[in-house]
């Protein structure tokens, strides 16, 4: 089973500062057909999960330029640019290459 | 617009059974996989189960396996998760999401809409 680690686990942060949340799988996520399967998505107090990101670095429909996500095997990165208020919740990364597996969560709060 | 609405979560007996569903619409419902992921209370996500979009490939997560049984109709856009022998751990919010791809491996797969779920509590 592929497991995701996260780091940090939780991350205060000022308004209009960046945030960088990191996860790590344990294979490689990189599939046959070139794409890496590794996704983000933000849970809001009281919300059902919203996908952010899709493959490593696609914003899904809606989702503001300041969200963005890079990597590559089985290093990733998320990065706001300019936290908001509305940014609060807790942040997943998702592996769907075998199967799917989501990380523990990084709860993200406004100082 | 998406709409995913979960209905059936109950308090039931450990050892019970329970049968949850998930209305779909604003989507054709038949093009996409579904699947069921769950929310222990205060804890992260836990997918469960996927379905293809015409019902013929499932999985199951090993915590499931052999308990619980994923299906749909899609002649009334719907999905169901029936949840046998049920435990303490199973206690969950379970929600329903649509998948981006009509079956496992046809693609990049990932729930991209979520339901507000349905809360399944095992006591005694």
């Amino acid at each position: 089973d592929i497991v995701m680690t996260q780091t940090p686990l939780s991350l205060s942060v000022t308004p209009g500062q960046p945030a960088s949340i990191s996860c790590k799988s344990s294979q490689s996520l990189l599939h046959s057909d070139g794409k890496t399967y590794l996704y983000w998505y933000l849970q809001k107090p009281g919300q059902s999960p919203q996908l952010l990101i899709y493959e490593v670095s696609n914003r899904f429909s809606g989702v503001p330029d300041r969200f963005s996500g890079s990597g590559s095997g089985t290093d990733f990165t998320l990065k706001i640019s300019r936290v908001e208020a509305e940014d609060v919740g807790v942040y997943y990364c998702m592996q769907s290459i075998q199967l799917w597996t989501f990380g523990q969560g990084t709860k993200v709060e406004i100082k | 617009e998406v709409q995913l609405v979960e209905s059936g979560g109950v308090v039931v007996q450990p050892g019970g059974s329970l049968r949850l569903s998930c209305a779909a619409s604003g989507f054709t419902f038949d093009d996409y996989a579904m699947h069921w992921v769950r929310q222990a209370p205060g804890k992260g996500l836990e997918w469960v189960s996927l379905i293809s979009w015409d019902g013929g490939s499932t999985y199951y997560a090993d915590s499931v396996k052999g308990r619980f049984t994923i299906s749909r109709d899609n002649s009334k856009n719907s999905l169901y998760l029936q949840m046998n022998s049920l435990r303490a751990e199973d206690t969950a919010l379970y929600y329903c999401a649509k998948d981006m791809t009509y079956y496992y491996g046809s693609g990049s797969s990932m729930p991209d809409y979520w339901g507000q779920g349905t809360l399944v509590t095992v006591s005694s």
